[in-house]
C-alpha cells in the first residue's frame, strides 16, 4: 500500500530551528509537496520538490532524497505564527496526491 | 489570487438528510477535488473532476456523489447523511497536470456535524 509517515506533534521554541521529517512509500514518485495549515483554516502551499536536494524559500527550506523516500521541512527563526500543522503529500505514478496525516507544530515563547 | 470558496463554514444536519456542499473557484481551473479531513488521518480524497461533467472516484466515495455542471463549481452530495460522515470537508482546485505539476488551492473548509 501507499504510505506517508510524519511525526504527529512537535514542540519548539520561538527563535529556534525545527526540522519536520516525512518518509514515504508510494507507487512511483512525481514530486513532494509541503503545505501549512493553521487550525480551522485551509492548507496553503509551501514548497514542491521533485529533484534531490535542498530548496530554500526565506525562513523555510525543504529537502528531498528520492533514493531514501525521505523529505524534511526546515523552519528557521521560528515565530509564534508558525504554530500550525504541516502536511506532506506525494504525487504517485498516476499523479494521485497521497497525503500524510500532518505534523502539529507548537511554538513556545 | 486564486480563490476557492465553500458555501458554508459550519453545517449541522440530521441523520438521513440529503446534504449539499458547494465549492466555487475563480481561476478557471480544470481540476477540482473533494477531501475529508479527520484527526489523525491524512486528507482523504472522496471524488475529483478533470472537466465539466466528468467525475472520478477517489479513495472513499461510498455514501457520496458529486456534480460538475459548470467549470467553476463542484458540488458534493451526501445522499443520506450518517454520523460517520461528521468531518471537515475541503474542496480544492488546480490547473491541469500536463507539462508541469501544479499545487492544489484549497477552500476554507466546511465542518459538517451529523446528529
Amino acid at each position: 500500500g501507499q504510505n506517508i509517515d510524519q511525526p504527529t506533534e512537535m514542540t519548539a521554541t520561538e527563535g529556534a530551528i525545527v526540522q519536520i521529517n516525512c518518509t514515504y512509500q508510494t507507487s512511483g514518485f512525481n514530486g513532494l509537496f509541503w503545505y501549512q495549515q493553521h487550525a480551522g483554516e485551509a492548507p496553503t502551499f509551501l514548497s514542491y520538490n521533485v529533484l534531490d536536494g535542498l530548496e530554500e524559500k526565506g525562513r523555510f527550506s525543504s529537502f528531498l532524497s528520492r533514493s531514501k523516500g525521505y523529505s524534511y521541512l526546515l523552519l528557521k527563526e521560528l515565530q509564534m505564527k508558525d504554530s500550525a500543522s504541516y502536511l506532506c503529500a506525494v504525487y504517485d505514478s498516476n499523479y494521485q496526491l497521497i497525503w500524510g496525516a500532518g505534523t502539529k507544530l507548537i511554538i513556545k515563547p | 489570487d486564486v480563490k476557492v470558496t465553500q458555501s458554508s463554514r459550519y453545517l449541522v444536519k440530521r441523520t438521513g438528510e440529503k446534504v449539499f456542499l458547494e465549492c466555487v473557484q475563480d481561476m478557471d481551473h480544470e481540476n477540482m477535488f473533494w477531501y475529508r479531513q479527520d484527526p489523525g488521518l491524512g486528507l482523504r480524497l472522496i471524488y475529483f473532476s478533470y472537466d465539466v461533467k466528468m467525475k472520478e472516484k477517489g479513495d472513499i466515495p461510498e455514501g457520496y456523489s458529486v456534480s460538475r455542471e459548470k467549470k467553476e463549481r463542484f458540488s458534493l452530495i451526501l445522499e443520506s447523511a450518517s454520523t460517520n460522515q461528521t468531518s471537515m470537508y475541503l474542496c480544492a482546485s488546480s490547473p491541469p497536470t500536463r507539462e508541469k505539476v501544479n499545487e492544489q488551492f484549497f477552500g476554507p473548509g466546511t465542518r459538517l456535524t451529523v446528529l
